[in-house]
C-alpha cells in the first residue's frame, strides 16, 4: 500500500513537501519505480517524476527546475519536493508504484496508486 | 516531448460497445507500450490494459486495448457497457528519455 502525507495548504513562492509511505513491499526491489502524479481540478492527470530503484529520476520538463524526488531506504518511504508554488499548483497529489518492463503482470504500469492528497496554493 | 491527445467525452447506453481513442503527436506508438487507467470520481486510478492490450487479473474482459500505427494512435474498446463503466479513462505512455505522459482523459457517460 502506498500512503502519501504533506500539508494541504502551502504559501505561494513556498515549498510543497510530500512524502509517500509504503507498505508491504521494500522500496529497494529491483521491479519497481516510485512516481509522483498530480490531477489539478478538473483536469486530466500531469506525470511530475519517478525515482528508479538505483535512486536515479526522471522529471516531467516543464516542472524540472522545481521538483526534486528522493528515496529512504531505512523508512521505506519517497517524497517529493516542489519549489515556488503557485496556484496552478494546486490539484491532488498521487504517488505510485510502477512494474519494471518485462517484470511480473501488469508490467511497465503504474499498479498500485496511494489515495491521493489534496494541496491548496493559497496566501 | 509528445502529447497524448483523447476525445474529451463519449457517451453510449447499457450493453452496447464504446472506443476511446489516444492520438501520440510525435514519435511512434508503437515505440513504446500504452497503458489505460479508469478513475472514478473521488478515487484513485486504477490500470485496466497494460502493454497496449494486455488485461490484469480481475479486469473484464469486455475491456481490450489495440494499437493502430497507421494512425498512431491507441484505443480502449469497453463491450457490453454497464453503468458501472461510467468513469475517466486516461491513456499514458513514455519516450525513450523515460519522460511519462498521460493523455487528458475521457469521461465516459453511459446513458
Amino acid at each position: 500500500q502506498l500512503q502519501e502525507s504533506g500539508p494541504g495548504l502551502v504559501k505561494p513562492s513556498e515549498t510543497l513537501s510530500l512524502i509517500c509511505n509504503v507498505s508491504g513491499v521494500s522500496i529497494t526491489n529491483t521491479f519497481y519505480h516510485w512516481g509522483w502524479i498530480r490531477q489539478p481540478p478538473g483536469k486530466g492527470l500531469e506525470w511530475i517524476g519517478t525515482i528508479f530503484y538505483s535512486g536515479t529520476t526522471s522529471y516531467n520538463p516543464s516542472l524540472k527546475s522545481r521538483v526534486n524526488i528522493s528515496i529512504d531506504g531505512s523508512k521505506n518511504h519517497f517524497s517529493l519536493s516542489q519549489t515556488s508554488a503557485t496556484a496552478s499548483d494546486t490539484a491532488v497529489y498521487y504517488c505510485a508504484r510502477r512494474i519494471i518492463e518485462g517484470g511480473p503482470p501488469p508490467s511497465d504500469a503504474f499498479d498500485i496508486w496511494g489515495q491521493g492528497t489534496t494541496v491548496s496554493v493559497s496566501s | 516531448n509528445f502529447m497524448l491527445t483523447q476525445p474529451h467525452s463519449v457517451s453510449e447506453s447499457p450493453g452496447k460497445t464504446v472506443t476511446i481513442s489516444c492520438t501520440r503527436s510525435s514519435g511512434s506508438i508503437v515505440s513504446n507500450y500504452v497503458q489505460w487507467y479508469q478513475q472514478r470520481p473521488g478515487s484513485a486510478p486504477t490500470i485496466v490494459i497494460y502493454e497496449d492490450s494486455q488485461r490484469p487479473s480481475g479486469v473484464p474482459d469486455r475491456f481490450s486495448g489495440s494499437i493502430d500505427s497507421s494512425s498512431n494512435s491507441a484505443s480502449l474498446t469497453i463491450s457490453g457497457l454497464r453503468t458501472e463503466d461510467e468513469a475517466d479513462y486516461h491513456c499514458q505512455s513514455y519516450d525513450s528519455s523515460y519522460h511519462w505522459v498521460f493523455g487528458g482523459g475521457t469521461k465516459l457517460t453511459v446513458l
